[in-house]
């Protein structure tokens, strides 16, 4: 049962446009989410995390919002960069700290 | 930056052979992870630890084993590896969010196992 979805396997943007990562969950206990990068041969590292009381966090380039009623949160990446390149994980915590991730996307950011 | 590694990077290996993946972390984190992920997969969450000689089995069935006698070292074995084995598996480590922490897992570089 995959609690959290990440629907769109890669997505192909260019330089200086916005990149827009979409996730969706099925856990109502979830409350607290965060997003991860990965780059080849590396292991993830934390990107944004957003609580569930809050519906929008922002941090330089990078801005999650979270759809609470819809079971929906996005990063947004403006403007996007040929270094942002990587795949991007969405994952949950219902406040256990066990932590579940989707299955990635794969962004590649065109010069 | 984290401080948590794990050895070895890349292990080709055969059939049939007792491996273990080392995890040590430097930060005096009580929880540790264990994941494994093929390409384009989620991480499955394999084993936890929510400190020295408590372990859990994680979401995915796996045929593993791990141990927690240190609280910096959470190795990982397999004592008979097969080829469906192979995949890349990921440390990672946090602070309860009670005691400070954030919630964010610190990860491991990953190793990744191939059994020939």
């Amino acid at each position: 049962d995959q609690q959290v979805k990440q629907n769109s396997p890669s997505l192909s943007v260019q330089e200086g446009r916005i990149s827009i990562l979409n996730c969706d969950y099925t856990n109502s206990m979830f409350d607290y989410f965060l997003w991860y990068k990965k780059y080849p041969a590396e292991g993830p590292t934390f990107l944004i995390s957003i609580s569930s009381i809050k519906d929008k966090n922002e941090d330089g380039r990078f801005t999650v919002f979270l759809n609470k009623s819809a079971k929906h949160l996005s990063l947004h990446i403006v403007p996007s960069q040929p270094g942002d390149s990587a795949v991007y994980f969405c994952a949950a915590s219902d406040g256990n700290n066990d932590m579940r991730f989707g299955a990635g996307t794969r962004l590649t950011v065109k010069p | 930056e984290a401080d948590i590694y794990q050895t070895p990077r890349y292990l080709v290996i055969g059939t049939g052979k007792k491996i273990t993946l080392e995890c040590s972390q430097t930060m005096g984190h009580d929880k540790m992870y264990w994941y494994q992920q093929d390409p384009g997969m989620e991480l499955h969450l394999i084993h936890y630890s929510y400190g020295v000689n408590s372990t859990e089995k994680g979401d995915l069935s796996s045929e593993s084993t791990v141990s927690r006698i240190r609280t910096e070292h959470f190795p990982l074995t397999l004592e008979s590896a097969r080829p469906s084995h192979t995949s890349q598996y990921l440390c990672a480590s946090s602070e309860y969010v009670g005691r400070g922490g954030t919630g964010e897992l610190f990860f491991g570089e990953g190793s990744r196992l191939t059994v020939l």
